[in-house]
């Protein structure tokens, strides 16, 4: 069974640019995640979908971020205009419904914003 | 709010060294579930254990040790007898209301480095 995987693993833009991000999750997982990881901190909650809803965007840190996820499978996460804050690693995971809290991680997207 | 503590940012250690990762957490809910991931140089996050804030019973999987102190509020890892394939960087974190799907909080994590 594939993982999640996450596209591209590699992305450098420079400020003012915009990128999209995207994660395919496991199939038939309903429930789909973003974190970031800026360096050397935590990794922070974004956003977490179910299905095509989101339950829960508290994390987002400003309308400069765009989570999509039509159809309810693979999820796209635009940043426009990236700023500088922005470079990071960006995680995306997936649980089925009753998976009690086991996400499934993607090896992220390392973003740099010069 | 809910708070993960990694207070350790990088261990260095000889192979077949015991080494302990500790973490400690805050949360005002009764109910919650502590894990632990691995994520290697490959950069993905590996699924190690998750703990039931009611389980506070050791558990031990091969050279993979936890031991759950709700008293303080610590969820630390040791690792027996490491190896090189150990080296990583080990991220505690936490989640709130069991049973249906949440967001997890984490540690700032610990990079383990095992050396020959």
């Amino acid at each position: 069974e594939a993982g999640v995987t996450q596209f591209p693993s590699h992305s450098v833009i420079e400020k003012g640019q915009t990128v999209t991000l995207r994660c395919d999750p496991i199939s038939g997982h309903d429930n789909l995640y973003w974190y970031r990881r800026v360096m050397g901190k935590e990794i922070k909650f974004l956003l977490h979908f179910v299905k095509e809803s989101k339950q829960d965007e508290s994390g987002m840190p400003n309308n400069r971020f765009l989570a999509e996820r039509t159809g309810g499978t693979y999820s796209t996460l635009k940043v426009q205009p990236a700023e500088l804050e922005d470079s990071g690693v960006y995680f995306c995971a997936s649980s089925p419904t009753s998976s009690y809290n086991e996400q499934f991680f993607g090896p992220g997207t390392r973003l740099t914003v010069l | 709010a809910q708070k993960v503590t990694q207070a350790q940012t990088e261990i260095s250690v000889v192979e077949k060294e015991d080494v302990t990762l500790d973490c400690v957490y805050e949360t005002r809910d009764t109910t919650y579930y502590l894990f632990w991931y691995k994520q290697p140089p490959s950069g993905e996050l590996v699924f190690l254990i998750r703990r039931n804030s009611f389980d506070e019973q050791n558990e031990i999987s091969g050279r993979y040790s936890w031991n759950f102190q709700k008293s303080t509020s610590s969820f630390n890892f040791t690792i027996t007898a490491s190896q090189v394939v150990d080296s990583a960087v080990y991220f505690c974190a936490l989640s709130e209301v069991p049973g249906t799907a949440s967001k997890l909080t984490f540690g700032t994590g610990t990079r383990l480095q095992v050396t020959l």
